[in-house]
């Protein structure tokens, strides 16, 4: 299977600052049909998981704009322009391309400084 | 709404048997493909198993192939996971999840979660 690794593991960051989460895959991400199926999932504390983007840079409906997701090949990007209150919980890199299965990365932990 | 409900969660011994329960509404069941997650204490997420509608066909993690079953009736818009064999480390929260938007392309990941059921495998 596809490994997803992600750093760093824990990020602490001040209000209204920007945050920055990096994930590499064992392998290129790049599908038969082009795309490259890498979404983030942010996982807030005593919630399920939430899908955040998808195919690397692709926002899912209600998702805030200061959330945006870039990288190819092997290495991707979560960034946060600036950092609110209920961004607090944990962030998952996966990758569909080698589905299945589905792998996660091993998830960052955002909390407030 | 959109909205899955798992059910079935319980302490159970090793070597147990459970079966978990996901009650969905809110979109034509029988149109997707499902999943089970699990995520154990304090840890990341997995992919416990999938089950096509088309097709199907079915994957399991290799570590509850042989003793985890899916299925899905779709006549009364339910999915189940038939856990036997119960080990310690099957021990976490199981969510139901499945893929919708963007076409549904199973590629891009669940975009619906249901809120989770708690297994506990201990003596």
């Amino acid at each position: 299977d596809v490994v997803m690794t992600q750093s760093p593991l824990s990020l602490p960051v001040t209000l209204g600052q920007p945050a920055s989460i990096s994930c590499r895959s064992s392998q290129g991400l790049v599908y038969s049909d082009g795309n490259t199926y890498l979404s983030w999932f942010q996982q807030r504390p005593g919630q399920s998981p939430r899908r955040l983007i998808y195919k690397v840079s692709n926002r899912d409906s209600g998702v805030p704009d200061r959330f945006s997701g870039s990288g190819s090949g092997t290495d991707f990007t979560l960034k946060i322009s600036r950092v609110e209150a209920e961004d607090v919980g944990v962030y998952y890199c996966m990758q569909g391309t080698h589905w299945p299965p589905y792998t996660f990365g091993q998830g960052t932990k955002l909390e407030i400084k | 709404e959109v909205q899955l409900v798992e059910s079935g969660g319980d302490l159970v011994q090793p070597g147990g048997s459970l079966r978990l329960s996901c009650a969905a509404s809110g979109f034509t069941f029988s149109n997707y493909d499902m999943n089970w997650v699990r995520q154990a204490p304090g840890k990341g997420l997995e992919l416990v198993s999938y089950i096509s509608v088309t097709t199907g066909g079915t994957y399991y993690a290799d570590s509850v192939k042989g003793r985890f079953t899916i299925s899905r009736d779709n006549a009364k818009n339910s999915l189940y996971l038939q856990m036997n064999s119960l080990r310690d480390e099957d021990t976490a929260v199981y969510y139901c999840a499945l893929t919708i938007a963007a076409g549904g392309a199973i590629r891009n990941g669940m975009d619906v979660w249901g809120q989770g059921t708690t297994v506990t495998v201990s003596s």
